[in-house]
């Protein structure tokens, strides 16, 4: 089975500055990776996803992510944090094929300064 | 597509009262998944269905959560009779396939007193 850390449970970033997001997997063979933005009230909407190909992954609202399978990490970035990226991120991972459900990390809060 | 539809978006109610949730998923998709999300337990998976048919119910915490999916646009997650420790966020979410990404609905935020 696959499983997901977020080591960050809190990250407080200044508006203007560059963001990274940990994530961690654990899976034995090419995993399926994504993230989810999660705006206060709402519910949880993709911001990107890799399944093969360029490691590099581009998503929406500017985010991008890279595939590093000798690390077994999938790290989200985006070059300039706006007031209104503060939201909860998850990570998850699932199973190349889809033979699996994708399990959900615990989640990272951005907290955005002015 | 409207998306994920779930309703109501907010229920409060009494200890031993029966809860429904609702959720319409998107046209198309053979899977609907329930969650539940809780500070102290994060986001977890309830149950999920494949062309209406639930096939992995391990996560319903007790007899007192039913779930059922009477057709392709409809699903319940039902709680009776409800405690204070089942007051949460409970996500509905679709997709068209297992291992796919999942649209997620709004959520119905529950509050037992």
């Amino acid at each position: 089975a696959q499983s997901v850390t977020q080591p960050d449970i809190h990250i407080t970033v200044s508006e203007g500055a560059s963001l990274e997001l940990r994530c961690n997997y654990s899976y034995g063979a090419t995993p399926y990776l994504f993230w989810y933005v999660q705006s206060p009230g709402q519910g949880l909407q993709l911001l990107l996803k890799y399944f093969s190909g360029d490691t590099l992954v581009q998503g929406i609202k500017g985010f991008e992510a890279e595939f590093k399978r000798s690390q077994s990490s999938f790290n989200l970035r985006k070059p300039s944090v706006h007031w209104s990226d503060a939201a909860e991120y998850f990570c998850a991972v699932g199973a190349a094929g889809g033979s699996y459900i994708p399990t959900f990390g615990r989640g990272t809060s951005l907290i955005v300064h002015p | 597509d409207a998306g994920v539809i779930q309703s109501p978006r907010h229920e409060v109610t009494e200890m031993g009262q029966e809860v429904t949730l609702r959720c319409k998923p998107i046209s198309g998709h053979d899977y609907l998944f329930w969650y539940r999300q809780t500070m102290m337990r994060g986001l977890e998976l309830l149950i999920y269905f494949n062309n209406n048919v639930p096939i992995d119910d391990s996560g319903m915490p007790e007899d007192r959560f039913s779930a059922k999916m009477p057709n392709a646009s409809f699903s319940t997650l039902k709680i009776q009779p409800s405690e204070p420790r089942d007051s949460a966020v409970y996500f509905c979410a679709s997709s068209k396939d297992r291992g796919y990404e999942q649209f997620f609905g709004p959520g119905t935020r529950l509050t037992v007193l």
